[in-house]
């Protein structure tokens, strides 16, 4: 079966500091990869979207970026994080191979940039 | 413009009553998906229904229905027999090729 990890679940971070959050994928190949962003009460921003290695789109254009160096891996990183950065990250995967056709979320990050 | 639109910030519904979420959307392309997610305030996501541009019924789930009209382009979610667990967030989502993309949402609270 399927399974998606995201880490660290909760980060409290300074205004200026580098990040990096980590999202893998398990029991499946060539999934599309996701980064969303939720503020509080909010609802889902697409940020990144991949559909193979090295194979990144934006939605918003950002102090953040996103790598996906591996198959079943995708990196959400940033040089300097601002307060508005702040919010609920989640990773999702899907993919259309065997009649899946929804998203499939990971439990997220909650980010919080002081 | 918005892609997905939700109306209704919050609903209310009764329990044991049926409810009746609103989405529209908008799209050029003629291959697209329609999806409903709830995020109960754990925050995890949780798949609900899905509709297909070319599916020619109305997807049903369980309790969850899904009304979807083409030439509206709307998709509203309909929960039947509420229960006090429907209380959540309830986002719609569409898929054109790889890109999902969000609604706002609504927050439904079941009163008992």
């Amino acid at each position: 079966s399927q399974t998606i990890h995201q880490w660290p679940a909760t980060l409290v971070q300074p205004v200026g500091s580098p990040l990096s959050l980590e999202c893998t994928v398990e029991g499946t190949s060539n999934p599309n990869l996701y980064w969303y962003r939720q503020a509080a009460g909010r609802g889902l921003q697409l940020l990144f979207y991949s559909v193979g290695i090295g194979q990144i789109s934006s939605e918003v254009p950002q102090n953040l970026s996103a790598s996906r160096p591996q198959d079943r891996q995708f990196i959400l990183s940033s040089k300097k994080l601002l307060l508005s950065d702040s919010g609920f990250y989640l990773c999702a995967w899907s993919t259309l191979a065997g009649g899946i056709r929804e998203q499939f979320f990971g439990p997220g990050t909650r980010l919080t940039v002081l | 413009a918005q892609k997905i639109t939700q109306t209704q910030p919050g609903m209310f519904v009764q329990e044991k009553e049926a409810v009746t979420l609103d989405c529209t959307y908008d799209t050029s392309d003629p291959s697209y998906g329609l999806f409903w997610y709830k995020q109960p305030s754990s925050g995890e996501m949780i798949f609900l229904i899905y509709q297909g541009s070319y599916d020619q019924q109305n997807a049903t789930e369980g309790r969850y229905s899904l009304n979807f009209q083409k030439a509206r382009k709307s998709a509203n979610l309909v929960i039947s027999a509420s229960q006090l667990g429907d209380s959540a967030m309830y986002f719609c989502a569409m898929r054109e090729g790889p890109e999902v993309t969000f609604g706002t949402g609504t927050k439904l609270q079941v009163i008992p």
